[in-house]
Parts: C-alpha cells; structure tokens; sequence
C-alpha cells in the first residue's frame, strides 16, 4: 500500500522567511496531492493540492512542487507570518482506484515574530 | 462549498458503552466518506472507508466489530465505539469526497475519552 513519508517533522523560521516542507510517497498511482493545515484541536484545512499531470501551483503565498518521477512533493510558504504556526500534513491519493487518502506524519510549524 | 458536520464534537463515556458519532454532508452527496483516527501530535490514521450502501473497508488493523460503520444513505455515515475501553480514548475525524472527485472536506472531529 501507499507510504507517504514527511520531513521535517518540526521546523522553526522567523517571520517573514521561507519554509519548505518535503514529502515523498510510494505508490506510482497517486494522482493527486493535498495539502492541509490543522490547528490545535481543529479539522484539517485543506490550503493548496497538486494533480499529477502539474509539476507546480502556486497560490498567493503557498506553493507546492510535484516530481513524478522521483515520486517528491514539496510545500512552499513564502513570508511566513505567525498565524501560519500550525501543523501542516501532506497526503497522497489514487483517485482512480478507491480514493484513500494516505497521510504524512506532519510538520510542526513554529513561525516566530 | 461542501460543508461536513461531525457530531458529537465531545464525548465522555464510561468502559464497556457503546458511542456513536455521526458525519453528514451538508450541501453534497457524499458516496465515499473516510474515518480517520488521531492521536495527540500524531498524524491522521485511516480507518476504514465507508461507501454509500455497501460494507466498509477496513485498514488492517482495525476491528470492524469494534469499530461499527453504517453509510445508509448518501449525506450520512455513522462510526460506532463499541463496548468502548480507554485505549479508545482519541479524535476521530471524518471527511467526504467532494463531489468532484478531488478534494476531501473533513468534519470537526469528536474528541472521544473513555473513562
């Protein structure tokens, strides 16, 4: 079955710099890549996907990265600002085959003023 | 958009009882919804998957006599604790397939602790 694995699994940055999160799966069927943002004690916020067929989308300050091939997928956050402090997961998908979704470990994100 | 309601949001049981939270779509037909398990600090775990009017599909390692899934109708799946035990004790999350087959929409989650 699908592994997705997650790094790091803590990060710290100062306001106004950039984090990146990494990911990477195992299953060559994925097709499609969420992304979530869940803070303490709240649902996952789904904030930016990617569909296999793109190598990278942006949105206002996120922007996710896609490398089929070596089976990688990146979350950008550029300025980062303190309400972005949260613990973001990735997350792969075969959409055309029973559309489970496999998680990451997530990424504890600090960003300090 | 496609808005997921989770219900309970909280709930206390004593052992040996038997909970049940419930998840509906809102404002979409939901033929696939997932249950998902989350430990503190820990990421989403799936559980089963549950499809309108059929059997769930359980993960390995997950009792499905322990864990019971009802997806009757096509706005509503139900997770029931059953005979619940401390260990129980945990968020258990929802979310539905939007219905444009991408894109998943959670619940609030039920933050179940067992006493």
């Amino acid at each position: 079955g699908e592994n997705v694995e997650q790094h790091p699994s803590t990060l710290s940055v100062q306001e106004g710099d950039s984090a990146v999160i990494k990911c990477t799966y195992s299953d060559s069927a994925s097709n499609y890549f969420p992304w979530y943002k869940q803070e303490l004690g709240k649902r996952p916020q789904l904030i930016i996907d990617i569909r296999s067929n793109v190598g990278e989308k942006k949105d206002q300050r996120i922007a996710v990265t896609l490398n089929k091939t070596a089976k990688h997928f990146s979350l950008h956050i550029t300025e980062t600002q303190p309400e972005d402090s949260a613990v973001y997961f990735c997350a792969a998908t075969d959409n055309t085959g029973g559309f489970k979704t496999i998680f990451g470990a997530g990424t504890r994100l600090f960003v300090k003023a | 958009g496609a808005v997921v309601s989770q219900h309970p949001s909280r709930v206390i049981c004593k052992s040996g009882t038997s909970v049940k939270i419930e998840c509906r779509s809102l404002d979409f037909q939901a033929t696939t919804m997932f249950w998902y398990r989350q430990f503190p600090k820990k990421s989403l775990m799936l559980m089963a998957t549950s499809n309108e009017g059929s059997k769930a599909t359980y993960e390995q390692g997950v009792e499905k006599d322990k864990f019971l899934i009802n997806h009757a109708s096509l706005t509503l799946s139900t997770l029931t604790v059953t005979s619940a035990h401390p260990e129980d004790s945990s968020f258990y999350i929802c979310s539905a397939l939007n219905g444009n087959g991408y894109g998943y929409t959670f619940g609030s989650g039920t933050r179940l602790t067992v006493v």
